[in-house]
């Protein structure tokens, strides 16, 4: 069982928007730490997606945004295409656990 | 270019020991800390331990804590990891990442190592 809980799948067609949630807690998300977004291509190593909440590395099409309040984050997808289709996970830290970062379980995304 | 390049795949015996290791290039070594992922089979992150590498101070989590131990070697830019009574659930893909501080993402991944514990 993961500290952050995201949906184990999502799914669009190409083109459309979809949304992915991290839902965390008062120790984790919302005690105000960030929440990162890791992008995972099969058989590939994560790729960082969005760090700090909402901002994007160089190369990273804004397309791919993110948003925190409260104890979730949310990552948005906008214009998918086939190349999106891909396993993603939230990581954040969690003071509870004693020094631990932790990661969501990861959602599947199917690109109908 | 910024690299991570980690050890090749291992197969263990259950009660026997590994050690991963992850040499870094392309940055100053010092300046990231090094964090140890595991990926089993099918499954979702799970986050080891870290290591800072000026003082070598180490962080675990708490489920790998007293089996598992990360070194550094500021020599050869290179960080250990080192699991102890392998058990048949430790079979996995580890990933040593970077991190720019301490809470900060992980922007850089190591290629992973697959780890196969068998009888």
């Amino acid at each position: 069982q993961s500290v952050l809980t995201q949906p184990p799948s999502v799914s669009g067609a190409p083109g459309q928007r979809v949304a992915i949630s991290c839902s965390g807690s008062s120790s984790n998300i919302g005690a105000t730490y960030d929440v990162h977004w890791y992008q995972q291509l099969p058989g590939t190593a994560p790729k960082l997606l969005i760090y700090g909440n909402t901002n994007r590395p160089s190369g990273v099409p804004d397309r791919f945004s993110g948003s925190k309040s409260g104890t979730s984050a949310s990552l948005v997808i906008t214009g998918l295409q086939a190349e999106d289709e891909a396993d993603y996970y939230c990581q954040s830290y969690d003071r509870s656990l004693s020094g631990s970062r932790v990661f969501g379980g990861g959602t599947k995304l199917t690109v109908l | 270019q910024v690299q991570l390049v980690q050890s090749g795949a291992e197969v263990k015996k259950p009660g026997a020991s590994v050690r991963v290791s992850c040499k870094a290039s392309g940055y100053t070594f010092t300046s990231y800390y090094i964090h140890w992922v595991r990926q089993a089979p099918g499954q979702g992150l799970e986050w080891v331990g870290t290591i800072n590498p000026i003082i070598s101070r180490t962080d675990y989590a708490q489920r790998f804590r007293g089996r598992v131990t990360v070194t550094r070697d500021t020599s050869t830019s290179t960080v250990y990891m080192e699991l102890t009574s392998l058990k048949s659930e430790d079979t996995a893909v580890f990933y040593c990442t970077r991190g720019r501080w301490e809470l900060d993402a992980f922007d850089v991944w190591g290629q992973g190592t697959m780890v196969t514990v068998s009888p």
